[in-house]
């Protein structure tokens, strides 16, 4: 099963916004609405940030939103941050349980 | 509190087995499924397998199928994922992590680094 494809790298001042797409197939998002979004810092453990295409877990700040549209799922962060300066990983279920993204570094201007 | 603490990485040479070990505390892996996703350097997230709570079996990433196999010890609240015939493809940071309740991966450890190298 192939990956889901993201964008290697995005960047953002401060106070702006980002968004992250990612784009997969009949076999995962266009058929499921189980779409989730990591945060990874380096060294650190993965953080749940969104699930099931647009839900914030508690915790999570609102700057945080996603959405899908087709074959294709967003990952929108806005008022950037300096902390949100990390790779972010899309992921859905799959045909064979879960597939992922290829992830994307942010960059924080 | 959840904690998932993965252990038994480490170098090992073509070919030869591993077994890596993730202990769960603040809840019960006899409710919750728990996958392992690796991350090779340089590179992103992989699915690797999933231990299904319910039924009590793995399913495997097609880069790993015959080669790697979940299993589970209750009374130690842990699961293992026994790694044979690895090769320099297998090289990554593990991770184990917990499945969601929204077919999502809702807490994960830090990880345990297997680097297979002659």
């Amino acid at each position: 099963q192939s990956a889901l494809t993201q964008p290697a790298s995005v960047s953002g001042s401060p106070g702006q916004s980002i968004t992250i797409s990612c784009t997969g197939t009949r076999s995962d998002i266009v058929n499921y609405n189980y779409v989730s979004w990591y945060q990874h810092h380096p060294g650190k453990a993965p953080k749940l940030i969104i699930y099931e295409v647009n839900n914030r877990p508690s915790g999570v700040p609102n700057r945080y939103s996603g959405s899908r549209s087709g074959n294709t799922a967003s990952l929108t962060i806005s008022g950037l941050q300096a902390e949100d300066e990390a790779d972010y990983y899309c992921s859905s279920k799959g045909s064979i349980i879960r597939v992922f993204g290829g992830g994307t570094k942010l960059t924080v201007l | 509190q959840v904690q998932l603490v993965e252990s038994g990485g480490g170098v090992v040479q073509p070919g030869r087995s591993l077994r890596l070990s993730c202990a769960a505390s603040g809840f019960n892996l006899n409710v919750f499924g728990m996958h392992w996703v690796r991350q090779a350097p340089g590179k992103g997230l992989e699915w690797v397998s999933f231990f299904s709570a319910e039924e009590a079996r793995g399913f495997y990433a097609d880069s790993v199928k015959g080669r790697f196999t979940l299993s589970r010890d209750k009374s130690k609240n842990t699961v293992y994922l026994e790694m044979n015939s690895l090769g320099v493809e297998d090289t990554a940071l593990y991770f184990c992590a917990r499945d969601g309740p929204h077919w999502d991966v809702d807490w994960w450890g830090q990880g345990t680094l297997v680097t297979v190298s002659s």
